[in-house]
């Protein structure tokens, strides 16, 4: 079955350094992947989406990816944290043939002022 | 266009009673999923929706839960004889089919607590 594995259940960074939350996925043609944010008692936002156009994917708020085929890896980076960034994070894909989104079980990112 | 609504936000009942959620798409939306999400673990797919279709069913919607989306608009999930283990988030989230290449918008969630 095709789901995506998320590194580290919790992440804390100080504000101003890097984010680096891990994703990879299992599947042996590239699906479609995403990271959501959700914030406390908020609904799921999109922040990016990697759909085979280019490897290096910009979202909102600062935030982007990085496919890597070699390595099935969806990792999440920001050069520098704010404290508004702290929520759960969530990678996600829709393989091939399937309509619905598979979660990872989500990083809980914590900026220490 | 305010997004995918979720009513209510909150709910709690006990033990046996039945709930029914309400969802509103987004107006153009054609296809809605309604997903679990669980304290500390991701949300997990239940059903989705095309128009007024119902086209796939988790393993994890028991005989106990009920979807419909009758007018191929808004959908409603009921929970008959709810037990405590259904207590969780409820995400809705629409999509329009061969648009945006799958990305699909949540609404804020009702979250269930069965006492």
């Amino acid at each position: 079955a095709q789901s995506v594995t998320q590194l580290g259940s919790h992440v804390s960074v100080s504000e101003g350094a890097l984010v680096l939350l891990r994703c990879n996925y299992s599947s042996s043609v590239p699906p479609y992947l995403f990271w959501y944010v959700q914030y406390p008692n908020q609904g799921l936002q999109l922040l990016l989406k990697y759909t085979s156009a280019a490897t290096l994917v910009k979202g909102i708020n600062g935030f982007e990816a990085e496919f890597k085929k070699s390595e099935t890896s969806f990792h999440l980076t920001k050069p520098s944290a704010h404290m508004s960034d702290a929520a759960e994070y969530f990678c996600a894909v829709i393989p091939t043939g399937a309509n619905n989104l598979f979660f990872g079980t989500g990083t809980r990112l914590t900026v220490i002022p | 266009d305010t997004g995918v609504s979720q009513d209510p936000r909150h709910k709690i009942t006990k033990r046996g009673q039945n709930v029914t959620f309400r969802c509103d798409p987004i107006s153009e939306h054609n296809r809605l999923y309604w997903y679990r999400q669980t304290l500390g673990q991701g949300p997990e797919f239940l059903t989705y929706f095309q128009n007024e279709a119902q086209l796939e069913k988790s393993r994890l919607l028991s005989d106990r839960f009920s979807a419909e989306r009758p007018k191929g608009s808004f959908s409603t999930l009921e929970i008959q004889r709810t037990e405590q283990g259904d207590s969780a988030m409820y995400l809705c989230a629409s999509s329009l089919e061969g648009l945006e290449l799958g990305q699909q918008y949540f609404g804020p969630g009702t979250r269930l607590t069965v006492t």
